[in-house]
């Protein structure tokens, strides 16, 4: 089965600190995905990453940025984290753009005080 | 633009009644849906999508989704609801735009309760 890790499913920050969320995936996927999800407004996306070193703006890249230097990982970074910007941010992968299906990790939960 | 529209928040349902989550969409072109089930604090679960072919989808956990081209819906429906059921339901409509070929666009989800 597809594996999508998040390392970190609940993390507590301060305002104005820089926050670092990994995503590694083990089957060669192409294409990953970092997601926020709030209640009422659904997923939107923050960024993706079509390969390595390749990265592409969603609908709500303020205040974020990612990083792609493996194919296995995209790291999301927030680099001074706002309060808010707590949320649930789930990443995920899928192997080809035709088939469209997304495999997610499961979620990390930003708290920022 | 692509969009998809979940127009109910909540839909409850007795164990053993059928259920339909409901999933309207705006593409320009043929779609590829999706839909997606979270339970909770974890991440979301591929159900099952729709590309090309029968209308009527089945999959994962005896769901299944029809496809209504004229309606430009994609409900999700299965005809006898379990408890275990009970969880956060995401629709999806697949991009077909220049270089955001293949991301998703979700809804904002459903929340089904089933109870005993």
């Amino acid at each position: 089965d597809v594996k999508v890790t998040q390392s970190s499913r609940y993390l507590v920050k301060r305002t104005g600190e820089k926050v670092f969320l990994e995503c590694v995936q083990d089957m060669d996927h192409e294409n990953m995905f970092w997601y926020r999800q709030d209640p009422g407004l659904g997923l939107r996306l923050i960024y993706f990453s079509y390969d390595v070193k390749m990265k592409e703006k969603g609908d709500i890249p303020e205040g974020y940025s990612v990083s792609r230097e493996k194919k296995e990982r995209f790291s999301l970074i927030l680099e001074s984290a706002s309060t808010n910007q707590t949320s649930m941010y789930l990443c995920a992968s899928s192997p080809s753009l035709n088939t469209g299906e997304l495999f997610f990790g499961e979620g990390s939960r930003l708290t920022v005080l | 633009a692509q969009s998809v529209a979940q127009p109910e928040d909540q839909v409850n349902v007795a164990e053993g009644n059928p259920l339909t989550v409901k999933c309207t969409y705006s593409v320009s072109g043929n779609p590829y849906l999706f839909w997606y089930v979270q339970y909770p604090n974890r991440g979301l679960q591929f159900l099952l999508k729709y590309i090309t072919g029968d209308n009527l989808v089945k999959g994962s956990y005896g769901f299944e989704a029809e496809f209504n081209k004229s309606q430009t819906s994609f409900h999700l429906k299965k005809p006898s609801a379990l408890v275990s059921d009970s969880a956060l339901y995401f629709c999806a409509v697949r991009d077909y735009r220049g270089s955001t070929l293949g991301r998703l666009y979700f809804g904002r989800g459903t929340q089904l309760t089933v109870w005993p």
